[in-house]
């Protein structure tokens, strides 16, 4: 079974700030990753998919990039709004699995 | 629009079984695949399986095989994940949610369906 290693677990920022998380498989995925962003109380959201290509109605600032087993996901001006937890997640085969989550929040 | 609307919350004792409902509108209910994915109170999130509506053809990791069963009712456009041998561990939030069949990614996702396992 592949693993994810998402990290950080948790970091602050401030608006403005561009911030980057990182997603590491335990061997090679290709593009098959996807970053989701879950709201307190909410189901995640897809937000990037193969790992690069923005869902449609998804604001620009969010991007992600990587290929094989490294990936990054970035806001590149972070918005009130973008505070949550965003989850990476391979469909490379059977089982799927996700990363540990990385919890955002403003300084 | 494409929506995903589940049941609602359960309790239930340990040992017992609890059977949660995902209701899909809005495409072709059988062209897509189903997953569920479960997540813990304060934690991640889980895949727990798939099933392919089509014919009903079910995935499950090892972790939970032989103790979750997936069904569909094409009639209604539902889908089923029922879950046995309760414990206390697996008082989770309960998500549905869509894959195309050319894409991998989930979307979207139902609204949640929180069962507590308590004795």
């Amino acid at each position: 079974d592949i693993q994810m290693t998402q990290s950080p677990s948790s970091l602050s920022a401030s608006v403005g700030d561009r911030v980057t998380i990182t997603c590491q498989a335990s061997q090679d995925i290709s593009n098959n990753l996807n970053w989701y962003q879950q709201k307190p109380g909410k189901a995640p959201q897809l937000l990037i998919y193969d790992a690069s290509s923005l869902e449609t109605g998804v604001p620009s600032r969010f991007s992600g990039s990587g290929s094989g087993t490294d990936f990054t996901f970035t806001i590149s001006s972070l918005q009130p709004e973008d505070i949550a937890t965003y989850y990476c997640q391979h469909c490379d085969n059977l089982p799927y699995s996700f990363g540990q989550g990385t919890k955002l929040e403003i300084k | 629009q494409v929506q995903l609307v589940q049941s609602g919350a359960e309790v239930k004792k340990p040992g017992a079984s609890v059977k949660v409902s995902c209701k899909a509108s809005g495409y072709t209910f059988t062209s897509d695949y189903m997953h569920w994915v479960r997540q813990a109170p304060g934690q991640g999130l889980e895949w727990m399986g798939m099933i392919n509506p089509s014919g009903g053809s079910t995935a499950y990791p090892q972790k939970f095989q032989g103790r979750v069963t997936m069904t569909r009712d094409t009639s209604t456009s539902t889908v089923y994940m029922e879950l046995s041998s309760l414990r206390s561990e697996d008082t989770a939030v309960y998500f549905c949610a869509r894959s195309g069949s050319y894409s991998d990614w989930f979307d979207p996702w139902g609204q949640g369906t929180l069962v507590t396992v308590s004795s």
